[in-house]
Parts: structure tokens; sequence; C-alpha cells
């Protein structure tokens, strides 16, 4: 399977544990996305890597939230000290430039993992 | 006001009828759009580019219509397997983060 993948799929987690998640895009790829979505929700955005750097990062990224791609392949999100407001779906997204496509990028999307917190 | 609004649905639609929705969004500098397909518990699938002249791929047509800041899709000969939310997407830049609609909800019935 060549698409973008996430582990774990589910997660469990009691309020106040620290939970990490990992995404291997699709190896051509040089950009990769994290969001986030909730129930009735589109996703939302939290923050963009290009190759090993952050370039943007949310409102929605409190400081209980990092994330990190060491060399620019996978990446991980943690969430500490997690609270209920965090269970939500968490998609990781990656792109590079569409042959074809004039300026274009478009963007595929893992399973997601997704987190209940108790 | 959300980047980007849509109608929630549920659109309910007769197998084989046609169904149109629309979303608008709320930055005039805008560089692309999309269609994104959710089905139920799974990840968002691109279904289609929405381009500046509209685009069809199959029995989808896209529409943007930049002075008004909206895009519409519309489903021909609707499939069962076209139940799904439909979330409608924007980049603000041509590349970068994705400004999702909360998704209009399709419902095919036999």
């Amino acid at each position: 399977d060549t698409g973008v993948s996430q582990d774990p799929r589910h997660k469990i987690t009691k309020r106040g544990q620290n939970v990490t998640f990992r995404c291997d895009p699709i190896s051509e790829h040089n950009r990769l996305y994290w969001y986030r979505q909730t129930l009735g929700q589109g996703p939302e955005f939290l923050t963009y890597f290009q190759n090993e750097a952050q370039l943007e990062k949310s409102r929605l990224l409190s400081d209980r939230f990092s994330a990190e791609r060491p060399k620019g392949s996978f990446s991980t999100l943690e969430i500490q000290r997690t609270e209920q407001g965090d269970s939500a779906m968490y998609l990781c997204a990656s792109s590079g430039r569409d042959r074809g496509f004039m300026g274009t990028d478009t963007q595929y999307f893992g399973p997601g993992t997704r987190l209940t917190v108790l | 006001r959300k980047e980007v609004e849509q109608d929630p649905g549920p659109f309910n639609v007769p197998e084989g009828a046609t169904v149109a929705f629309n979303c608008t969004y709320s930055n005039s500098a805008s560089q692309s759009f999309f269609w994104y397909r959710q089905d139920c518990r799974k990840e968002p699938k691109l279904l289609m580019s929405v381009y500046s002249s509209g685009n069809e791929d199959g029995r989808f047509t896209a529409q943007l219509n930049r002075a008004s800041q909206y895009i519409s899709l519309l489903i021909r000969d609707s499939k069962l397997s076209d139940s799904a939310t439909y979330l409608c997407v924007v980049n603000p830049d041509s590349w970068g983060k994705l400004q999702f609609g909360a998704g209009t909800q399709v419902v095919v019935t036999p």
C-alpha cells in the first residue's frame, strides 16, 4: 500500500495521560499536514511541514500539542496531559506537486487516528 | 463567520435523480478549490478539483463563481454508492492548509 498510513488507528486514554501518533506520508511527498476532526465538523488544520521544517501552526495547537518530522519523512504528533476535549479524529495528509496541475497541491489523507479521552 | 460554509443537509435523493448543492467561502483571494468525499468514520478522499471554467468528471460537475465566492457540485444519475458527506474545501494559497466546510450529507435511496 503506497498511501498515507497512520498508527495507531484507535487510542483510548485517560485524562491527563500523554499520547503520541505517527504518520507515514506517501514516499515522494515532501509536505505533511495534521488536521483534527470532531463529529459533525470538517477537518481543522493543526500544522504543516515542508520536509523537516514546521512552516505553520494553528492557534488550535496549544502548548500541550507538539509535532515533529525529524528526518523529513514520518511525523509524530504528541498530546500531553490529554483532556476530554481532545477526543477527535486526528488526520494526517501529505502532498507533493501534482504533474499536470497548474499550481495546485492535492492533499491525500491517511485513515486517521481516533482518540477517545475518558 | 466560518471560512467555508455548507448546507449540512441531508439531501435525500432517489436513485437516478440529480442533486446539486453549494458552498460559500469568505476569502476572496483563495487560490484553489476542491470537493472531497467522506464516508462515515473514514478519511476524506479527493473527489475533484474545481477549475475556474467549471469541470466535469463523469456524473459529477463542479462550478466556481469567484465573483459571488461560491462553489457548486452537481451529481447526475445518483447511485446508492454516492451516499456520503461531501466536503467543500478551499486552499487560500497554492499549497498549505486546507479550509474545510462542515460537509453536506447526501443520502441516495432506492
